[in-house]
């Protein structure tokens, strides 16, 4: 078991530009959470998906956001047209169950210019 | 969305020192309850769950939960530099996601 992997760690863009992340998660697990933190804060919920359906997003998940989890295993985040302000760690974690804990991937460091 | 209220710190203990950091959470229906360590530029490392009221001990933690107060607290006893770090309290929400409160920015002093 190799823990949550997400690729790349940091990624450094042009505003408006597309940029997109993946996550793999334990193996075992199905449950995906993408979570987004910035300097100074706790990280913020964006979407989470049980096997392959994406059962929640968050009111802050603008229409420029879009994730997937295609057959259940990895996923991947996309963030079109990129602003300043998307600028942020994006983390990744995997839970076996509803409820229980939830671990962290290493996340992808965004920075918009 | 149900809020998670820590005090941001610092908070500066001795070496050796018992490191006490709290957190209160708004949605009375939570039934998980973790603890996270976050070392600069790292993500959140899991070192604390608990579901029950009163204490759950690992090692140098201690995590006291108490659901009627809406209050849960970490102690880390015999503090060690390597400690320092920002923690953050997460209660679940919904059995769905996490909400996380700020963190409590921890440094123990040599």
């Amino acid at each position: 078991d190799t823990g949550v992997s997400q690729d790349p760690r940091h990624k450094i863009t042009k505003r408006g530009q597309n940029v997109t992340f993946r996550c793999d998660p334990i193996s075992e697990h199905n449950r995906l959470y993408w979570y987004r933190q910035t300097l100074g804060q706790g990280p913020e919920f964006l979407t989470y998906f049980q096997n392959e359906a994406q059962l929640e997003k968050s009111r802050l998940l603008s229409d420029r956001f879009s994730a997937e989890r295609p057959k259940g295993s990895f996923s991947t985040l996309e963030i079109q047209r990129t602003e300043q302000g998307d600028s942020a760690m994006y983390l990744c974690a995997s839970s076996l169950a509803a409820g229980g804990p939830q671990y962290f991937g290493a996340g992808t460091r965004l920075s918009v210019l | 969305q149900k809020e998670v209220e820590q005090n941001s710190g610092p908070l500066s203990v001795p070496e050796g020192a018992i490191a006490s950091l709290n957190c209160t959470y708004s949605d009375r229906g939570s039934q998980s309850f973790f603890w996270y360590r976050q070392y600069s530029g790292k993500s959140p490392e899991l070192i604390m769950s608990i579901y029950s009221n009163g204490d759950k001990e690992d090692g140098r933690f201690t995590a006291q939960l108490n659901k009627a107060s809406q209050y849960v607290s970490l102690l880390i006893r015999d503090s060690q530099p390597s400690d320092s770090a920002t923690y953050l309290c997460a209660v679940e929400e919904g059995a769905q996601k996490l909400v996380f409160g700020q963190g409590t920015r921890l440094t123990i002093n040599p």
